[in-house]
């Protein structure tokens, strides 16, 4: 199974300030079709997951702009502009190129 | 808008059965593979089983195969998840997803094994 290592797991952050999660695979997520499925998934808490990012760097519908995602092969970033309350969550990186689907630890973003 | 309903969860012992079903709406199911995905209490998600558009083809995890079988009803757009010899370890919130790279999530439904 593709190994998915996620850091940091733990993410303090000030209100207003930028925010960065990386996002390691163990092998490349390059599938044979051409498109890298590397997804990024939020969950707030007592909610269901919510994918906002797929393929790398395209953002799902309703997702702000402050969300952005970059990398390529096996080395990805999820960035956070500008924080804002409602961004408290676990953040997973998720790669769906290869059976099984496998998810990063998750990285959990609080307010300092 | 899209929209999943999973039913079916509950409380049920080791070696017992269940039957998930997802609701689905807002999309045109018969075109999009489906899957289901199982998060245990403050553990990740974990992917165990997605099926074609067509049904014909399906994958598991190695720790459910022989033991859950997912289906769908394209003329009802529903999946299924059907889930034998359940075990402690089983435990968790199912997730319905639309699509192999689960575009959208359901609530969820929750499944507990225990005696």
């Amino acid at each position: 199974d593709v190994v998915m290592t996620q850091s940091p797991l733990s993410l303090p952050v000030t209100l207003g300030q930028p925010a960065s999660i990386s996002c390691r695979s163990n092998q490349s997520l390059i599938h044979s079709y051409g498109g890298t499925y590397l997804n990024w998934i939020q969950q707030r808490p007592g909610q269901s997951p919510r994918r906002l990012i797929y393929q790398i760097s395209n953002r799902d519908s309703g997702v702000p702009d402050r969300f952005s995602g970059s990398g390529s092969g096996t080395d990805f970033t999820l960035k956070i502009s500008r924080v804002e309350a409602e961004d408290v969550a676990v953040y997973y990186c998720m790669q769906a190129t290869h059976w099984p689907l496998t998810f990063g630890q998750g990285t959990k973003v609080e307010i300092k | 808008e899209v929209h999943l309903l999973e039913s079916g969860g509950g409380l049920v012992q080791p070696g017992g059965s269940l039957r998930l079903s997802c609701a689905a709406s807002g999309f045109t199911f018969s075109n999009l593979p489906m899957s289901w995905v199982r998060q245990a209490p403050g553990k990740v998600p974990e992917c165990v089983s997605t099926i074609s558009k067509g049904g014909d083809n399906t994958d598991y995890i190695d720790s459910v195969k022989g033991r859950f079988t997912i289906s769908r009803d394209n003329s009802k757009n529903t999946l299924y998840l059907q889930m034998n010899s359940l075990r402690a370890e089983d435990t968790a919130v199912y997730y319905c997803a639309k699509g192999g790279h689960l575009d959208n999530w359901g609530q969820g439904t929750l499944v507990t094994v225990s005696s």
